[in-house]
């Protein structure tokens, strides 16, 4: 599976945009990059998804870079909520559902 | 709503015992499932894929005889944790995607936390 790099944590203020970095320069033409995050004591909540173009939704919007080989996830105005851990990961397209292979993440801690 | 229900949250036992942990795809039928465990401060570690009406695919380094996954039913994955001992200790996670594509987003359940003391 082509790994993927994060920084171990970010913090940011209230209100303000955040940005989390992912690099995956391994990448292939087939494999779609998925942001989740697990707030403590929770199971994983997705976040979002893409392929080659950013993507937007009510959650975050995914900045792709133009070679796939980093990405961004955007949030817009982080809040307290936002307190989570945001994994990158890869997602290979084949014929069945296929796995997902978490890295250690970014810790967002977000401060009034 | 949740997408994917596991249940029970949390439980204790005593070692030695087995522990059963349900996971339910509660929108879609899932013709595979997958098992995580966590430990604390640490990443999901991906332990086996649950295959419905077949055998489930271990990772290597988990032991298939140990932890028994049984999926019967497009809906329902079952972990078995047998003879457990306190080093089994730790969350787990099931998580359930509709098949076809790698486009498709993963559902995950609520996470069960077992102790065994």
């Amino acid at each position: 599976d082509a790994k993927t790099t994060q920084p171990n944590s970010m913090e940011s203020n209230e209100e303000e945009p955040v940005h989390l970095p992912c690099n995956h320069s391994t990448i292939s033409g087939t494999d779609y990059i998925h942001w989740y995050r697990q707030l403590p004591s929770q199971g994983p909540e997705y976040v979002i998804h893409g392929l080659t173009s950013n993507v937007n939704n009510r959650m975050a919007s995914l900045a792709i870079a133009e070679d796939r080989k980093s990405s961004t996830l955007i949030l817009h105005r982080a809040t307290l909520r936002d307190a989570a851990v945001y994994y990158c990961i890869l997602s290979r397209r084949t014929g069945t559902a296929s796995k997902l292979t978490f890295g250690t993440g970014t810790r967002l801690q977000v401060t009034l | 709503g949740a997408v994917v229900s596991q249940h029970p949250s949390w439980v204790i036992c005593k070692s030695g015992t087995s522990v059963k942990i349900e996971c339910r795809s509660l929108d879609f039928q899932a013709t595979t499932m997958f098992w995580y465990r966590q430990f604390p401060k640490q990443s999901l570690m991906l332990m086996a894929t649950s295959n419905e009406g077949s055998k489930a695919t271990y990772e290597q380094g988990v032991e298939k005889d140990k932890f028994l996954i049984n999926h019967a039913s497009l809906t329902l994955s079952t972990l078995t944790v047998t003879s457990a001992h306190p080093e089994d200790s730790s969350f787990y996670i099931c998580s359930a995607r509709a098949s076809g594509t790698g486009d498709t987003e993963a559902f995950f359940g609520q996470g069960t936390r077992l102790t065994v003391v």
